[in-house]
């Protein structure tokens, strides 16, 4: 079955270090894959993507993730963490324009 | 431009009542989704239509869960009766493609509570 993975459903970090969010997805067929944000009270928004092309993709708020399709990963880093970064991290996919499939979510959490 | 609007924000009612939910997507976005979220999950999509059709209902409990979208454009999610675990965020997203490829627009959602 199709499907995706975060590990770790929550992350904490102190400002201005590195954030990494870890997501697997499990397909036999090529994924379009998404992070999206949720801040507290609102809707998600979306971060970057990954359809075809580079495998390093960057996105929104400094924020970038890379396909690695020998890992079926697309994880998700920034250098140096803000804390306006605090938020639910969600990993999405879609195969061969599917419905989008969501993980379960990764709260991160930024210290001062 | 504006963005995904929903109504009401917060819901409560007992468990057996009826409770709707409405949605007014971006203006021109023909695709229109609603999804549930459960507290510690993820968003799992409920319906989705193209303009004033239905492409996949699939996980839409259809015994107490209904959606409409009758002119293409605003749509309504209606619950009757609740049941304590639909207790959630519904939110509502649209997109200008039926393609995800095209990214997910959502609004604030609305956070139900049955009790």
């Amino acid at each position: 079955a199709q499907s995706v993975t975060q590990l770790g459903s929550h992350v904490s970090v102190s400002e201005g270090a590195l954030v990494l969010l870890r997501c697997n997805y499990s397909s036999s067929v090529p994924p379009y894959l998404f992070w999206y944000v949720q801040y507290p009270n609102q809707g998600l928004q979306l971060l970057l993507k990954y359809t075809t092309g580079a495998t390093l993709v960057k996105g929104i708020n400094g924020f970038e993730a890379e396909f690695k399709k020998s890992e079926t990963s697309f994880h998700l880093t920034k250098p140096s963490a803000h804390m306006s970064d605090a938020a639910e991290y969600f990993c999405a996919v879609t195969f061969q324009g599917g419905k989008l499939i969501f993980g379960q979510g990764t709260e991160l959490s930024v210290k001062p | 431009e504006a963005g995904v609007a929903q109504s009401p924000r917060y819901k409560i009612i007992e468990k057996r009542q009826s409770v709707a939910f409405w949605c007014n997507p971006i203006s021109g976005h023909a695709t229109l989704y609603w999804y549930q979220q459960i507290l510690g999950q993820g968003p799992k999509l409920l319906i989705q239509f193209q303009n004033n059709g239905v492409v996949d209902d699939s996980q839409l409990p259809k015994d107490r869960f209904s959606a409409e979208r009758l002119k293409g454009v605003d749509s309504t999610l209606k619950i009757q009766p609740a049941k304590l675990e639909d207790s959630a965020v519904y939110l509502c997203a649209s997109s200008s493609q039926d393609s995800y490829n095209s990214p997910l627009h959502f609004g604030n959602g609305t956070r139900l509570t049955v009790t």
